[in-house]
């Protein structure tokens, strides 16, 4: 069964410093893996996707994510924070057709 | 602004009521989903419409039942709610008929609130 553990529900960065956020998966077969970002009061958002092409993925905002099956790690990535990167994110995992499972969330704090 | 839209945006009921929560898919796009988020539970998948044949079905309750009609909109119906059914209730389109590479479309979600 694919699952996805997402590792601190809440993360602080300075502004200007790098983005970590950190996502492992299990997964039977190899996997689609995905990045949705959440701003407050909104619908979830599409940061990016890993369908089995390239393993490192450059999304939308100037984030990335590197997928690596030795650590099955799909951990999501930003050189610099800006202060509009505060929201919530979501690491999900599919591994058969229409059926997609999230994390339980990382929320994203900026420090000033 | 995704495209997806969903009415209403608030929803205050009582326990034991039934309710019909509506999506509007992009233009164009045959799919819709059906997402519930709760705190304790997390964003789960709950069903998936194809065209308007039900695709997939995700942890979605029996007290739950969804449709989707020929304009491709569709409609969550929840019944004898409880309090636990409190929670943001998420649509989502995607052209096709829901390939993993697909991207979902979100919309703005509909709160649920049951006292």
């Amino acid at each position: 069964a694919q699952s996805v553990t997402q590792l601190g529900s809440h993360v602080s960065v300075s502004e200007g410093a790098l983005v970590l956020l950190r996502c492992n998966y299990s997964s039977s077969v190899p996997p689609y893996l995905f990045w949705y970002v959440q701003y407050p009061n909104q619908g979830l958002q599409l940061l990016l996707k890993y369908t089995s092409a390239a393993t490192l993925v450059k999304g939308i905002n100037g984030f990335e994510a590197e997928f690596k099956k030795s650590e099955t790690s799909f951990h999501l990535t930003k050189p610099s924070a800006h202060m509009s990167d505060a929201a919530e994110y979501f690491c999900a995992v599919s591994d058969l057709p229409d059926k997609i499972i999230f994390g339980k969330g990382t929320r994203l704090h900026i420090l000033p | 602004d995704s495209g997806v839209t969903q009415t209403p945006k608030h929803l205050i009921t009582a326990t034991g009521q039934r309710v019909t929560l509506r999506c509007s898919p992009r233009s164009g796009d045959l799919s819709v989903y059906w997402y519930q988020q709760s705190l304790d539970q997390g964003l789960q998948f709950l069903i998936q419409y194809y065209n308007g044949e039900e695709r997939a079905k995700g942890n979605i309750l029996e007290r739950f039942s969804a449709q989707q009609f020929p304009d491709l909109h569709s409609e969550l119906n929840l019944s004898s709610l409880e309090l636990g059914d409190s929670a943001l209730y998420f649509c989502a389109s995607s052209p096709l008929a829901g390939a993993p590479t697909d991207t979902q479309y979100f919309g703005p979600g509909t709160r649920l609130t049951v006292l």
